[in-house]
């Protein structure tokens, strides 16, 4: 489809295991984002690419977490050495140009770390 | 840093009653501020924006919301709701200007509508 594409769309890890997860954007997008929704919450800010760059990281909540969008289009959310509280889900939106808005969302990665 | 208060966590309504859900901001400056739905096992859709001109915005399905500046609130509004209006709603807010691009999300706030 023409959508934001994330993958897998549920993931299940042991405390400690790292993870990745994928996101696809809308082609032709500049600019992308990492949300993180946890439970009864509104989605937050984690990171921002424009491109290639990765413009701010100021959300990501600790050194585990790390984003990468090498080709500047699919990108890449990592988290080593989970930890219980990183069970969220993790919402990817991409939008046309370097203005931003508005932002298109994908339907997420819900983690649950056991 | 901006913050989204969305008053109601939970709202439940008969099919044809009016609706309203609440949305006020906190941030200095001028701001573009948004309406974003989501159906039960879907993703967020973008309801309706506001960027400048008129506060009164109309967007998709009949929904419309009123920004008023000097209320720093942007209210979601639509006459008569259906039952395919059950859904969560967020309000979020980002600074106007280049280089500002951070979307603040309220908490969200769930609409039930009975048949």
């Amino acid at each position: 489809g023409a959508g934001v594409s994330q993958s897998p769309r549920y993931k299940v890890a042991k405390r400690g295991q790292d993870v990745a997860l994928r996101c696809d954007p809308i082609s032709g997008h500049v600019s992308l984002f990492w949300y993180q929704q946890a439970l009864g919450q509104g989605p937050e800010f984690l990171t921002y690419f424009q491109n290639e760059a990765q413009l701010d990281k100021s959300g990501l909540p600790s050194d585990r977490f790390f984003a990468e969008r090498p080709e500047g289009s699919v990108s890449t959310l990592k988290i080593q050495r989970t930890q219980q509280e990183d069970s969220a889900v993790y919402l990817c939106a991409s939008s046309l140009d370097r203005m931003s808005q508005p932002q298109h969302f994908g339907d997420g990665t819900r983690l649950s770390i056991l | 840093a901006q913050s989204v208060s969305q008053h109601n966590h939970h709202v439940i309504l008969s099919e044809a009653a009016s609706l309203e859900l609440g949305c006020n901001y906190s941030y200095g400056g001028t701001v573009n501020l948004f309406w974003y739905v989501q159906y039960p096992g879907q993703h967020l859709q973008l309801l309706l924006k506001y960027f400048s001109g008129d506060p009164l915005v109309k967007g998709i399905k009949g929904f419309e919301a009123e920004f008023i500046k000097s209320k720093f609130s942007f209210n979601l509004r639509k006459p008569s709701v259906q039952w395919s209006d059950t859904a969560e709603y967020f309000c979020a807010v980002n600074p106007s200007g280049a280089g500002s691009y951070q979307l603040t999300f309220g908490k969200g706030t769930k609409l039930s509508v009975i048949p």
